[in-house]
Parts: structure tokens; sequence; C-alpha cells
């Protein structure tokens, strides 16, 4: 079973921050890795597929990058709409595993 | 437009039974790989099942023996029987359809509520 971790767990920030968070994997994964951003009350929605690519509608503030075990999540202007809980997941084996997520609230 | 409506949430007794629906429109719930993912409150994500086009289904261990994945391609309808509920089942269960390029979730619904408790 493939083990993930996030980093930070909290993140405080100003809009117009630039923000990084960390997704780590126990094995490879190649580029099997999906982000995934929730606000409160509401379902998630996919922001990024395949480690670094975009899905359609997502503003290009928006970047992933990485393979193997080491992923990260890139804002690189923090909107207001951006406060919210972000989520790795990776689809390279079974149990499809979520990361344990990172909270964007505002500093 | 893509669109999945969860039904059959609601307070249940530990050992209770209970069955979720997932009614989608604007796609073909048979043609797609569907799946189940929860999340307990304030809690993060889990994947708990996916049923393949194919009709392969798979299980996370937590529930594995106890959940079945189903769909009725007639209401274009996507199932979770949950049996013998545990306190630890309690959570908001989201029906979600993987995007074709497999694995990750391009599309969910609003999820509906399931409380196991005395």
């Amino acid at each position: 079973v493939i083990w993930m971790t996030q980093s930070p767990s909290l993140l405080s920030a100003s809009t117009g921050d630039r923000v990084t968070i960390s997704c780590r994997m126990s094995q490879g994964i190649s580029s099997y890795l999906a982000w995934y951003q929730q606000k409160p009350g509401k379902a998630p929605e996919l922001l990024i597929y395949a480690a670094s690519t975009l899905q359609s509608g997502v503003p290009s503030r928006f970047s992933g990058s990485g393979s193997g075990t080491d992923f990260t999540l890139t804002i690189s202007c923090l909107q207001s709409e951006d406060f919210a809980t972000y989520y790795c997941q990776q689809y390279y084996s079974f149990p499809l595993l979520f990361g344990p997520g990172t909270k964007v609230d505002i500093k | 437009e893509v669109q999945l409506v969860e039904s059959g949430g609601g307070l249940i007794q530990p050992g209770g039974s209970l069955r979720l629906s997932c009614a989608a429109s604007g796609f073909t719930v048979s043609s797609n790989y569907m799946s189940w993912v929860r999340q307990a409150p304030g809690k993060g994500l889990e994947w708990v099942s996916v049923i393949y086009s194919g009709g392969s289904t798979y299980y996370a261990d937590s529930v594995k023996g106890r959940f079945t994945i189903s769909r009725d391609n007639s209401k274009n309808t996507l199932y979770l029987q949950m049996n013998s509920l545990r306190a630890e089942d309690t959570a908001v269960y989201y029906c979600a359809r993987e995007s074709k390029g497999g694995g990750y979730y391009s599309d969910w619904g609003q999820g509906t509520l399931v409380t196991v408790s005395s």
C-alpha cells in the first residue's frame, strides 16, 4: 500500500502570495497524480491531472509539477477564491488514495 | 451538461443497512468508470469503491464484504448498498465519474450524508 503525505497541513497566506503545497509518496507513481480544491460544504473540484496537466477551465495561476515520489502544487498569485483545502490523489494503483489535505487560509 | 445527484443518506443505527443512489444525466453511467468517495466530518477524502464499464468492481479494505457497488443501466443510476454499518462509516458520500484518462475524477455529485449512530 502506498503512503501519502502532504505539507504543510495548514498554510496561512495573503492574496497575491505565491504558495506551494507538497505531496510525497512512499513509492514511485510516475505521473499518476491529481490535485483537487475543496471549499466547505462543497464537492472537490479537479484542478490538475497527470501531475502537471491543467484541467479545462482552471485558471492558469494553478500549476503542478513532479514525478515519481515528489509533487508540488503551486498557486502563483493567490486570489480570494483560492482559500480552500487542497488534496492530492494517486491513481497509480489500488487502493486509490487521497492525501490528508492542506488548508489554505487567510493570514 | 454532466450532473450527478446522490440520495438515500440519513440516520441509521449501527448494524443497519442503507442504499445510496446517484442519478446521472448528460452521460451514460454504463460507459464510464464510476466511484464512491466518502468524507467523514472534518476529515479528508477516502475512496470507497469503483465499478468499471465492463462491470468489474473494486473496494477499499475498510468496506470490503459490507458494501456493494452496482448500477442500473435503464435508470442511468449508480448505487452503493451498505450493510453492517459502523459508526466509522459516518460520512458524506460522493459519487464521482472518472475522467477518460482514468483514475481521477472530473465530475462529482453534491454528496449525501450518512450518519451511523444509536
